[in-house]
């Protein structure tokens, strides 16, 4: 099993610029969600999906989107970026209602210039 | 608004001390408290997972304790080693929604 799977590892983008993120779990979880992680604070929640089909906004949603493409992925997008969204993000999963851990990925570690 | 906070922000230790990492919390309502270790360039990988009846929960030479009274937990790492040298963060659980501290760097030096 991979677990949960993230691509790209590293990206730089331009200001304006578009792209997606992509996450991807083996693990049959139903709950999937996307973190950023900025230098000295905690992650912080993006968006989340907790089942397939069902999005949900986290505590920063803005300047991003979300597709929940099946039960195995989610995906994040970026629609025009912006040097703030410089950061590592992180796609996690849960297997929901129960006390077991969430899963997370390596990471994507985004610039933005 | 809930928070996990969590002390020292970094830690220094020699290898083969012991040290303990710190975590207060103010989430309410509260289903469980856990604790991930965060290597550099890595995601968190969990260590511990307490519900709110459970006082201390082992991995290893990980040892974890939560007084839900006091909303105050603790890791304590016995014998340190090299490879513990990471970041440890303390993740607060309101149904499966997660609330994380900043999280202490700990680096452990021979």
């Amino acid at each position: 099993n991979a677990g949960v799977t993230q691509t790209p590892k590293f990206q730089v983008l331009k200001t304006g610029q578009s792209m997606t993120l992509q996450c991807a779990q083996d693990m049959n979880h139903n709950s999937m969600y996307w973190y950023r992680q900025d230098p000295g604070m905690g992650l912080r929640l993006i968006y989340y999906s907790a089942s397939e089909g069902t999005t949900d906004k986290g505590e920063v949603p803005n300047g991003y989107n979300v597709s929940r493409l099946n039960k195995r992925e989610f995906s994040l997008r970026l629609e025009s970026a912006a040097p703030s969204q410089t950061s590592v993000y992180f796609c996690a999963s849960i297997l929901v209602y129960s006390n077991q851990p969430q899963h997370f990925g390596d990471g994507t570690r985004l610039s933005i210039l | 608004k809930n928070q996990v906070e969590q002390s020292p922000q970094s830690l220094i230790i020699l290898e083969g001390k012991n040290c303990t990492l710190q975590c207060n919390y103010t989430v309410s309502p509260f289903s469980n408290l856990r604790w991930y270790k965060q290597d550099t360039g890595r995601g968190p990988v969990s260590l511990t997972i307490m519900t709110f009846s459970e006082n201390t929960k082992s991995n290893g030479r990980y040892t974890a304790t939560l007084d839900a009274d006091t909303k105050q937990s603790s890791l304590h790492i016995t014998a340190s080693q090299l490879s513990d040298s990471a970041s440890y963060i303390c993740v607060v659980s309101e149904s499966n929604m997660l609330t994380f501290g900043g999280g202490t760097r700990l680096m452990v030096k021979p």
